[in-house]
């Protein structure tokens, strides 16, 4: 049974490119939720995710970054015209409902801008 | 507001006993859990708390007193492996669904 999958793993882009993070949920889970987390501090919540729907966005920043999660395939997070203070790594967890406190974290993606 | 603080880093040696204390202050309350996150993975559930009291399992135990906006999270027989950040993180209410919000975690290192 595989866990919570992020891909890539690295990432590195210049100031201005885009980068796309993806996130496949543990089978059976149809609820994302993905976290970044800056050098030395903790991880911050971005957004909460289900299938088709965004259910809460109150943690991203309102310009540049936009997540989905498509009926089929993985949730995607976005963020345009990246700059170095996006450099982070960003973490997707999934829980199979919507109240269950069990939630299980993919590896990261680590994205450096240069 | 939400404020959750925790030390920033623990030493113990191996085969001893380490308690990392983390205090709250959330709007609203609906859990407390404790991850493990080793450098450069992905946290790892240790526990939850939702009702106050210590809760076991195996060489770790978690404690929570929801009057006190605090918690603890405590480790027997340390090994090496043990070696990690601790997350505390709590679950504010009124939001009907797991949002964790993250103290800064505990980085702990077990020497010989």
């Amino acid at each position: 049974n595989a866990g919570v999958m992020q891909n890539p793993r690295h990432l590195v882009r210049r100031r201005g490119q885009e980068a796309r993070l993806r996130c496949s949920p543990m089978k059976g889970h149809s609820h994302v939720y993905w976290y970044r987390q800056l050098p030395e501090e903790g991880l911050k919540f971005m957004v909460y995710l289900q299938k088709e729907n965004i259910i809460d966005e109150s943690g991203m920043p309102k310009e540049r970054f936009s997540a989905e999660f498509p009926k089929e395939g993985p949730s995607i997070l976005r963020i345009q015209q990246v700059v170095r203070g996006d450099s982070a790594a960003y973490f997707c967890a999934s829980s199979p409902e919507r109240a269950s406190y069990e939630q299980y974290f993919g590896p990261g993606t680590r994205l450096t801008v240069t | 507001g939400q404020n959750i603080d925790q030390p920033t880093e623990m030493t113990a040696t191996e085969g001893a006993i380490v308690q990392i204390n983390c205090t709250y202050q959330t709007s609203g309350f609906n859990g407390l859990f404790w991850y493990q996150q080793h450098a450069g993975e992905a946290p790892t559930f240790l526990s939850y708390n939702v009702l106050d009291g210590l809760e076991e399992k195996g060489r770790f135990s978690s404690f929570l007193s929801r009057s006190k906006g605090y918690s603890y999270l405590l480790l027997k027989e340390l090994q090496m492996k043990d070696s990690a950040s601790y997350l505390c993180a709590v679950t504010p209410g009124g939001t009907g669904f797991q949002k964790l919000v993250f103290g800064t975690g505990t980085r702990l290192l077990v020497s010989p």
